[in-house]
C-alpha cells in the first residue's frame, strides 16, 4: 500500500508570506499525486494534481506544487498567503498507475493559519 | 450543477442504534467511496464501490455496512457494532475505467455524534 507523510500538522504564516506545505510519498514508482483543501465543516476540494505531464503543477487559488522524484516529494507552495487560504490541506497519492480502482491514500493533513 | 449530496449534515446516534448516512451523486460516476475523518488522522477508507451491486471493504470497515443498488446512490450504515462512531463522514466519487489519475470528488460531509 502507498503512504503519504505530511510534515507539520500546523503551519502558521503572516498574510503576504510564502506558504510551504510539505508532502512525501513512499512509492518507488512515481504515482499520481493530489493536493486537496478543506474548509471547516466542508468536503475536500481539489487544488491540483500531478499525472506526469509536467513536474511543476499549477492549481487553483495561486497554489502550485513541484514533483521531485529524487526526493519522493510533492510540496505545495503559494508565493503570497491570503487570509482566505486558512484551511486544512491534504496530500494524497493514488495506487499504482496500472490500477483502475482509483483508491487514494491521504496524509494526516496540515492546518494552515494565516495571521493578519 | 452536478455534484455529490450528503445528508443529513448533522446526525445523532443513540446507544445500540443503527443509523444510515445518505450519499447521492449526479455526476454519472461509476466509483464511489466512503471515508471517515477524525482530527489529526486524515481520511481513512471505509468502503468503496466500482460498480452497481459490488463493493469492497476498505481499511476500517468493521461496524459499517453499505449497499449499491443504484449508480447514483451509496448509503452507509453505521451499526451498533461501531463503538466509536463519532466522526466526520465523507462520500466521494470518480469516473472509473480511466486509470488512477482521475481525482475523486467529495460531498460536504455528515457529522455524526453520540447522544
Amino acid at each position: 500500500a502507498q503512504s503519504v507523510t505530511q510534515l507539520g500538522s500546523h503551519v502558521s504564516v503572516s498574510e503576504g508570506a510564502l506558504v510551504l506545505l510539505r508532502c512525501n510519498y513512499s512509492s518507488s514508482v512515481p504515482p499520481y499525486l493530489f493536493w486537496y483543501v478543506q474548509y471547516p465543516n466542508q468536503g475536500l476540494q481539489l487544488l491540483l494534481k500531478y499525472t506526469s505531464a509536467a513536474t511543476l503543477v499549477k492549481g487553483i487559488n495561486g497554489f502550485e506544487a513541484e514533483f521531485k522524484k529524487s526526493e519522493t516529494s510533492f510540496h505545495l507552495t503559494k508565493p503570497s498567503a491570503h487570509m482566505s487560504d486558512a484551511a486544512e490541506y491534504f496530500c494524497a497519492v493514488s495506487e499504482d498507475r496500472g490500477s483502475t480502482l482509483g483508491r487514494l491514500y491521504f496524509g494526516r493533513g496540515t492546518q494552515l493559519t494565516v495571521w493578519p | 450543477d452536478g455534484g455529490i449530496t450528503q445528508s443529513p449534515k448533522y446526525l445523532f446516534r443513540k446507544e445500540g442504534q443503527n443509523v444510515t448516512l445518505s450519499c447521492e451523486q449526479n455526476l454519472n460516476h461509476d466509483a464511489m467511496y466512503w471515508y471517515r475523518q477524525d482530527p489529526g488522522q486524515g481520511l481513512r477508507l471505509i468502503y468503496y464501490s466500482q460498480i452497481v451491486n459490488d463493493f469492497q471493504k476498505g481499511d476500517i470497515a468493521e461496524g459499517y455496512s453499505v449497499s449499491r443498488e443504484k449508480k447514483e446512490s451509496f448509503p452507509l450504515t453505521v451499526t451498533s457494532a461501531q463503538k466509536n462512531p463519532t466522526a466526520f463522514y465523507l462520500c466521494a466519487s470518480r469516473p472509473s475505467g480511466q486509470g488512477a489519475g482521475q481525482p475523486q470528488h467529495f460531498g460536504d460531509g455528515t457529522r455524526l455524534s453520540i447522544l
